[in-house]
């Protein structure tokens, strides 16, 4: 399976932008990139996906590097209930999802 | 929401006993997943489903099995519960295998004490 690599942790002020990164050099042609977040005492839920062109949708942006061997969830204006852990997934059709430990983003008031 | 339901949400149980965690569904997603979730482990997939009575292995499945026998409901069965199976446990659903778009439970807490 191909790999994703991400820090640990972040933080960030409210109501500042947030720019989580994602390091996966070994990334398929198919694979795409997928944005899971996991709020406290709840299931993942899903933010974002992009193959090869940057995305936007009402959660967040996706900026995919033109090799795409690393991406960046971008998050415009970050509020206290965006606190939680990022997981950035690849996957290709048929493959099973694999969630790594992700980034857990702190939001400071 | 995907209308993802979990009972229970959570359980204590003893070390070789069996246990059954339920998944309910009430969006006719064909597509049905169980992960495990452990500290520094992220989230593990044990076993899915595509369809009534389709279903396969997946990354942890040793010690699990599953059922599914309607397309809302699906069931995980810790056949002999050893404490290695403490966890969190979610269902996710979907419409596409492996898709985009998984949805998630609550969760169900289990301890196998």
């Amino acid at each position: 399976d191909a790999k994703t690599t991400q820090p640990n942790s972040m933080e960030s002020n409210e109501e500042e932008p947030v720019h989580l990164p994602c390091n996966h050099s070994t990334i398929s042609g198919t694979d795409y990139i997928h944005w899971y977040r996991q709020l406290p005492s709840q299931g993942p839920e899903y933010v974002i996906h992009g193959l090869t062109s940057n995305v936007n949708n009402r959660m967040a942006s996706l900026a995919i590097a033109e090799d795409r061997k690393s991406s960046t969830l971008i998050l415009h204006r970050a509020t206290l209930r965006d606190a939680a852990v990022y997981y950035c997934i690849l996957n290709n059709y048929g493959q099973n999802f694999v969630f790594g430990p992700g980034t857990r983003l702190s939001v400071l008031p | 929401d995907a209308g993802i339901t979990q009972s229970p949400r959570h359980k204590v149980t003893e070390t070789g006993t069996p246990v059954t965690l339920r998944c309910h569904q009430t969006e006719n997603h064909r597509y049905m997943y169980w992960y495990r979730q452990d500290p520094g482990h992220g989230l593990r997939l044990i076993h899915y489903s595509y369809g009534v009575k389709d279903t396969d292995k997946g990354e942890v499945s040793d010690g699990y099995s599953v059922s599914r026998s309607k397309t809302e409901d699906f069931l995980l069965t810790l056949e002999s519960a050893t404490s290695s199976q403490t966890s969190v446990y979610f269902c996710a659903t979907g419409t596409i295998p492996w898709s985009y778009e998984q949805y998630f439970g609550p969760g169900t807490r289990l301890t196998v004490t």
